[in-house]
């Protein structure tokens, strides 16, 4: 059973929307990063978040943004939602920058 | 750019059959790199490989990386139905920031 969670599990938004994706790390650890997986596609990396800021970024648009709390709980936010943007998110969490993931069950996003 | 290479993108294979999954890479910066299993949604953790030779075995799986020729194999032998799954590489690299270029998995199916 994985330690890291994610909310909500499945998610219909309509084109233009904004969304809000929530990941509770596994305790302990201090560093999320977050993952775009289109369909029959490999994890794309958005970005990473160490402490509290982001220290890392994929090839993703402004309209991709996060945050990490200081329970290192953290979101990914999506403003304008277009139809590409359907996919599972999936986040990871590591207890530093450097070292191995454990991945949550991911949201996913559907975009009509 | 970096890219990570998974071949096939499909099997199909009988139980019992032993299957060998590719995995070629161009990666800046190389760390490690990593199996996945996903069958639903989170992947879960197969192996990390780190240096070259070295196979990695846990039960029917193994793993080898060769560093110079830039690729790795999964090979699963004795396969059962529970097998099937998507079976995804990912390379870890610290080039900007620490994190996972993934393939595009290589879906695997066995048989009853």
């Amino acid at each position: 059973e994985t330690g890291v969670t994610q909310s909500p599990t499945h998610l219909i938004k309509t084109r233009g929307q904004q969304v809000t994706l929530r990941c509770s790390s596994q305790s302990g650890h201090n560093t999320v990063s977050w993952y775009q997986q289109a369909l029959g596609q490999g994890p794309q990396f958005i970005f990473q978040y160490y402490r509290e800021e982001e220290n890392g970024r994929g090839n993703f648009p402004p309209r991709f943004s996060g945050l990490q709390f200081p329970n290192y709980s953290s979101e990914l936010n999506v403003n304008a939602l277009e139809l590409d943007d359907s996919a599972l998110y999936l986040c990871a969490s590591s207890f530093a920058a450097n070292y191995g993931y454990t991945f949550g069950s991911g949201t996913r996003l559907t975009v009509v | 750019e970096d890219k990570v290479v998974q071949s096939p993108l499909s099997l199909v294979v009988h139980e019992g059959d032993t299957v060998t999954l590719n995995c070629s890479y161009e990666v800046t910066n190389f760390r490690s790199l990593l199996w996945y299993k996903q069958e639903k949604k989170a992947p879960t953790f197969l192996f990390m490989l780190t240096s070259s030779g070295i196979e990695k075995k846990s039960g029917r799986l193994s793993s080898i990386l060769d560093k110079k020729e830039l690729f790795s194999i999964l090979n699963i032998t004795a396969t059962q139905t529970g097998d099937s799954a998507v079976y995804l590489c990912a390379v870890v690299s610290t080039s900007g920031t620490y994190k996972y270029i993934f393939g595009t998995g290589t879906r695997l199916k066995v048989l009853a």
